[in-house]
């Protein structure tokens, strides 16, 4: 069964440093998207990709996270510096134009 | 705009007990309705979801959720909890345009 990957699993960074996360979604899946869970509470969007188009980013802290899909496929989400407060789960999930979403395995990301 | 309510943060059973999990929705068309599961450390699992027809949805791992419109829910049950059912659930609630937004979350703990 096709899943979504995500590297890496773990991420320990300190704060002001740069991170960046990478995200495969299931081959075919034209929509991407980034979510960021925070401990003790559902996942919030933060960008949604179709193609290689943002299609909503209106919650990504733009002065320090970058995303992009340069071809339409793998993604990456970039922090930059990186702040104590961004210590999270961040999720990448893909799915067909109009239907289920399916989810990665996430990316831990502790920030000292 | 679209939200979810998930009323119970903690909820415990014990090992073959029935299991019911409340989700309320506010969503301005006819949703899409989804419940999904996830282990500590892990990603999303989906258990099942509505988007029309009958309004009893069957899922996996024994889990079935019912839509109630005049109540604005979609609760999940499951007629007898297995000891690997402990983890975190989340409902959600998206359209046709792949949006969802997810409750805070339910943290099911299940008793031998």
């Amino acid at each position: 069964e096709a899943e979504v990957a995500q590297s890496p699993r773990y991420k320990i960074t300190e704060k002001s440093q740069a991170v960046a996360f990478w995200c495969d979604p299931i081959s075919g899946h034209a929509t991407l998207y980034w979510y960021r869970q925070i401990l003790g509470q559902g996942p919030e969007l933060l960008v949604q990709f179709q193609d290689e188009s943002v299609v909503d980013d209106s919650q990504l802290p733009k002065d320090r996270f970058s995303a992009e899909r340069l071809k339409g496929v793998d993604s990456t989400l970039k922090i930059q510096p990186a702040e104590l407060g961004d210590s999270a789960m961040y999720l990448c999930a893909s799915s067909p134009r109009t239907d289920t979403q399916y989810f990665g395995p996430g990316t831990r990301l502790t920030v000292l | 705009a679209q939200s979810v309510t998930q009323p119970d943060i903690h909820i415990t059973v014990s090992e073959g007990a029935s299991l019911e999990l409340r989700c309320n929705y506010s969503y301005g068309a006819t949703p899409y309705l989804f419940w999904y599961v996830q282990s500590p450390g892990q990603g999303l699992q989906l258990l099942l979801k509505y988007f029309s027809g009958d309004t009893l949805v069957q899922g996996i791992k024994g889990f079935e959720a019912e839509f109630k419109r005049s109540q604005s829910s979609f609760n999940l049950r499951k007629p007898s909890v297995h000891w690997s059912d402990a983890a975190e659930y989340f409902c959600a609630v998206g359209g046709n345009n792949n949006d969802m937004r997810f409750g805070a979350g339910t943290r099911l703990t299940v008793k031998p």
